[in-house]
C-alpha cells in the first residue's frame, strides 16, 4: 500500500540554524515526490518536486530534497533557517500520472529567534 | 502560470443549508480536478477525483449524495455541500491538473464554517 510517513509532527529551530523534515515512502512504482508548505489557513505551495534525474534538487526559498531510493525517503533540507520560514510542511507521493497523491501528515515548524 | 483560484475563501452558513464552493483554473485547461479535505492541525485527506465531463470518483467513506461534485468545464469544478452539518465544518482545498501534468496545483482552500 501507498503511503507517506513524516516522523517528526513538530520541529523547533533557531533562526539561522539549519533543518532537516523527514519523510520516507511506500510506493509500488516509481514515485513522484513533492515538498509542500502551508501557511496558517492558507493552500499549499509547492516548495521542489522529484521526477526523475539528479536525486538532489533545488527548490524555492532556498530549499532543498534528496531523494534516496535505497531509504525510500525524500528528506527536505535548508541550511538557514529564516523566521518567515515557520509553516506547516508536507511531503507527498504520487504515480507518473500526476493522479492520487498521498499526503505526509506534516511537520509543524517553528522558529525562535 | 498554474494558478487555482478558490470561491468563496470563507464562508458561513447555518445547519441545513447548502453551500457552494468553486475552483477554477485559470490560466491552463484542468482535465483532472481534485478535491481535499483538511481538520485542524492535520494533513489532506483527498475526498473526490473528477474529470472533465465525466462523473466524480469518490474516496472511501466520503458521501457522494452529500458532497456533489460537478466537473462540467477544464476550467471550472464545483463542490456542494447539501444539508450542511456543523461537522462538516472544515477547510476545503481543490486541486487541478492538465493533460500529461504530473504534478497538482493548489488553490487557496475554502473555510467552510457550520453554526
Amino acid at each position: 500500500a501507498q503511503s507517506v510517513t513524516q516522523p517528526d509532527i513538530h520541529i523547533t529551530v533557531s533562526e539561522g540554524a539549519s533543518l532537516e523534515l523527514r519523510c520516507n515512502y511506500s510506493y509500488g512504482a516509481t514515485p513522484y515526490l513533492f515538498w509542500y508548505v502551508q501557511s496558517p489557513g492558507q493552500g499549499l505551495q509547492l516548495l521542489l518536486k522529484y521526477f526523475s534525474g539528479d536525486t538532489l534538487v533545488q527548490g524555492i526559498k532556498g530549499f532543498e530534497a534528496e531523494f534516496k531510493r535505497s531509504q525510500s525517503s525524500f528528506n527536505l533540507r535548508k541550511p538557514s533557517v529564516h523566521w518567515s520560514d515557520a509553516a506547516e510542511y508536507f511531503c507527498a507521493v504520487g504515480p507518473n500520472t500526476g493522479n492520487q497523491f498521498y499526503f505526509g501528515t506534516g511537520t509543524s515548524l517553528t522558529v525562535i529567534p | 502560470g498554474a494558478v487555482v483560484s478558490q470561491h468563496p475563501s470563507w464562508v458561513i452558513c447555518k445547519s441545513g443549508t447548502s453551500v457552494k464552493i468553486e475552483c477554477r483554473s485559470l490560466d491552463f485547461q484542468a482535465t483532472t480536478m481534485f478535491w481535499y479535505r483538511q481538520f485542524p492541525k492535520q494533513s489532506l485527506m483527498l475526498m473526490a477525483t473528477s474529470n472533465e465531463g465525466s462523473k466524480a470518483t469518490y474516496e472511501q467513506g466520503v458521501e457522494k449524495d452529500k458532497f456533489l461534485i460537478n466537473h462540467a468545464s477544464l476550467t471550472l469544478s464545483t463542490l456542494t455541500v447539501t444539508s450542511a452539518h456543523p461537522e462538516d465544518s472544515s477547510f476545503y482545498i481543490c486541486s487541478a491538473k492538465g493533460l500529461a501534468v504530473y504534478e497538482q496545483y493548489f488553490g487557496p482552500g475554502t473555510r467552510l464554517t457550520v453554526t
